[in-house]
């Protein structure tokens, strides 16, 4: 079974600092991530994957995420946060080795960038 | 500009009664997911399907809730008969890139059971 973790509830960083959210993820085939965005009242929408090759992918709006086989993780990082950037971040797998192509998400982190 | 359609995007009901939300996925998707999200529970899988066959619906309680695909331009979720902690927002997505390719979201079906 393919499971994701987000540990942190919520995460706050002033407007300009660097942004990192956290991700674990576990699944027996290969790690297929993604990251998704929410804002309030709306559907969620695609940042960035891993699929395969460079370790770091970038995504939309500036996010880039790092995927490290050995930790299990894909961490979503920004270098300067915007107020903007202030919605509830998903995390999610898929198992590669898997036919079914079922995409598992995590509970959701809500960042708060304040001015 | 393509996009996942749900209806309703608001629905109020009294406990007991039947609902059935739609979505109109993005054409030329092969794959359509159902997703449940409460804020105790997260965004969960209720089902999903690839070419209009249904692969997995282990996550959707089976005595109330039935997911189809009568065509491909159309999924429907229904739920007979509806209790109140089945409130929550319903999502559809839509893929089309197999295993690889993201899911476009819809913008949810918000449901109020009373």
């Amino acid at each position: 079974a393919q499971s994701v973790a987000q540990p942190e509830d919520q995460v706050n960083v002033a407007e300009g600092n660097p942004l990192t959210v956290k991700c674990t993820y576990s699944v027996s085939g290969n790690p297929y991530l993604f990251w998704y965005v929410q804002y309030p009242n709306r559907g969620l929408q695609f940042l960035l994957k891993y699929i395969t090759g460079d370790n770091l992918v970038k995504g939309s709006y500036g996010f880039e995420a790092e995927f490290n086989k050995s930790q299990t993780s894909f961490h979503l990082k920004k270098p300067s946060a915007l107020v903007s950037d202030s919605a509830l971040y998903f995390c999610a797998v898929r198992d590669g080795s898997s036919n079914t192509g079922k995409l598992i998400f995590g509970q959701g982190t809500t960042l708060q960038v304040k001015p | 500009d393509a996009r996942v359609t749900q209806t309703p995007r608001d629905k109020v009901t009294e406990m007991g009664q039947e609902v059935t939300m739609r979505c109109q996925p993005i054409l030329g998707h092969n794959t359509v997911f159902w997703y449940r999200q409460t804020m105790m529970q997260g965004l969960e899988l209720l089902a999903y399907f690839r070419n209009r066959a249904p692969l997995d619906d282990s996550g959707m309680p089976k005595d109330r809730f039935s997911a189809e695909m009568p065509d491909a331009t159309l999924a429907t979720l229904k739920i007979q008969p509806s209790e109140p902690r089945d409130s929550a927002v319903y999502f559809c997505a839509s893929g089309g890139e197999g295993r690889t390719g993201e899911l476009f979201f819809g913008e949810g079906s918000r449901l109020t059971v009373l």
